[in-house]
């Protein structure tokens, strides 16, 4: 089985400031794992994803995450945050080792940045 | 470059009615997955075709609920006897392959069964 644990339902950042936004996974095997973002009234939008190889991994618009093997963790980080970055976050994992070919995806954290 | 679209975009019906949803996905793309998302969750998955075959439909929550993909490309999601719990925003992906290709979404329906 594969599941995601998205922490926090809301997270509140200033302008400016670094954001984090927390999940963890938990697989059998090994993890596929991704982030998306969903603005009001639109599809999710692919940010980036884990595979192998390097634990920090860069996606679009200035995000990224680190991968933790020992603490089965995929925190989303952002650097600067800016207001465009208010939106609802989902963390998603895959286990390559099983047979399911879809993700599992979080309860999702809504990010609100503060001009 | 065209991305999953996804038709209705909104579609009230009621209970008990019959309901079709169609997914059209990426050119090319050979795995197409549709999932659930109610309000204040995360997306849920339903059924997932590797081409024109379910490869796993073990998310469909009863046989009121079906989908077909006759020619490897575009799907149908169908919902009989729709119940009002069946309200939700319907999601389709598709991706190259499978594993770790990154799934594109759609839009989505938003389903409203009154």
């Amino acid at each position: 089985a594969q599941s995601v644990a998205q922490p926090e339902d809301q997270v509140n950042v200033a302008e400016g400031n670094p954001l984090t936004v927390k999940c963890t996974y938990s697989v059998s095997g090994n993890p596929y794992l991704f982030w998306y973002v969903q603005y009001p009234n639109r599809g999710l939008q692919f940010l980036l994803k884990y595979i192998t190889g390097d634990n920090l991994v860069k996606g679009s618009y200035g995000f990224e995450a680190e991968f933790n093997k020992s603490q089965t963790s995929f925190h989303l980080k952002k650097p600067s945050a800016l207001v465009s970055d208010s939106a609802l976050y989902f963390c998603a994992v895959r286990d390559y080792s099983g047979s399911a070919r879809q993700l599992t995806f979080g309860s999702g954290t809504q990010l609100t940045v503060l001009p | 470059g065209a991305g999953v679209s996804q038709t209705p975009s909104n579609k009230v019906t009621e209970k008990g009615k019959y309901v079709e949803l169609r997914c059209d996905p990426i050119s090319g793309h050979t795995a197409l997955y549709w999932y659930r998302q109610s309000l204040g969750q995360g997306p849920e998955f339903l059924i997932y075709f590797q081409g024109t075959g379910a490869a796993d439909d073990s998310g469909l929550p009863n046989d009121r609920f079906f989908a077909v993909r006759p020619e490897g490309s575009v799907s149908t999601l169908k919902i009989q006897r729709t119940e009002r719990g069946d309200s939700a925003v319907y999601l389709c992906a598709s991706s190259v392959g499978q594993g770790k290709n990154e799934q594109f979404f759609g839009p989505g329906t938003r389903l409203t069964v009154l």
